[in-house]
């Protein structure tokens, strides 16, 4: 059975650091792209940032672009998104959700439970 | 791209056929997910390509369209499939509709 497993959220200042993290288990992770999506309280779902199987190729939304920087260590089959220069909009549940890649498709076909990054003061 | 769904809120009988709406700001080629969401847990990917069927989930659940106009469609609702329904495209990066969030009448 697949899993997602997210963890580090929590209450932070904005401007201050917090980094995520998501175990997989139930497929073989180094072959799969990954990815993290966000939802914040009341909105719609967005997507934040991609990483290949390998770590070739990586992107971002230009919302967090120069502050997040995702990573995945495939010998621990688990996926991280650095955050920093937090902002109050960047409070939201974050979910990772692994990818399919192919010629014809392109989409998120499961998704963890997600975890909660609240920016205050 | 932005994406519009229609309704956001539907109230539904069990038993009902219940259609849901998503409209593309351009033409998305069919790069289309939906995707089901219930209270408290992660979203299910339902259908992608606009009408392909993920493994394992009920035949009820369909999806069609084309170009920026694209409908999911419950062909019998039951109680299980209260939730919010989000349909996302991939044709151009990845963007998602607010979502309609689907209750029993």
């Amino acid at each position: 059975e697949v899993q997602l497993v997210e963890s580090g959220g929590g209450l932070v200042q904005p401007g201050r650091s917090l980094k995520l993290s998501c175990v997989a288990s139930g497929f073989t992770f180094s072959n799969y792209g990954m990815n993290w999506i966000r939802q914040a309280p009341g909105k719609g779902l967005e997507w934040v940032a991609y990483i290949s199987s390998g770590s070739s190729y990586i992107y971002y939304a230009e919302t967090v672009k120069g502050r997040f920087t995702i990573s995945r260590d495939n010998a621990k089959n688990t996926l991280y998104l650095q955050m920093t220069s937090l902002r109050s909009e960047d409070t939201a549940l974050y979910y990772c959700a692994r990818q399919i890649l192919t010629g014809s498709s392109d989409y998120f076909d499961y998704w963890g439970q997600g975890v909660m990054v609240t920016v205050s003061s | 791209i932005q994406m519009t769904q229609s309704p956001s809120l539907l109230s539904a009988s069990v038993g009902d056929r219940v259609t849901l709406s998503c409209k593309a700001g351009q033409n998305i080629n069919n790069y289309l997910a939906w995707y089901q969401q219930k209270l408290g847990e992660a979203p299910k990917l339902l259908i992608y390509n606009a009408n392909s069927l993920q493994t394992g989930i009920p035949s009820r659940f369909s999806g069609s369209g084309s170009g920026t106009d694209y409908t999911l469609t419950i062909s019998s609702l039951q109680p299980e499939d209260v939730a919010t329904y989000f349909c996302q495209q991939y044709n151009s990066w990845y963007t998602f509709g607010a979502g309609t969030k689907l209750e029993l009448k």
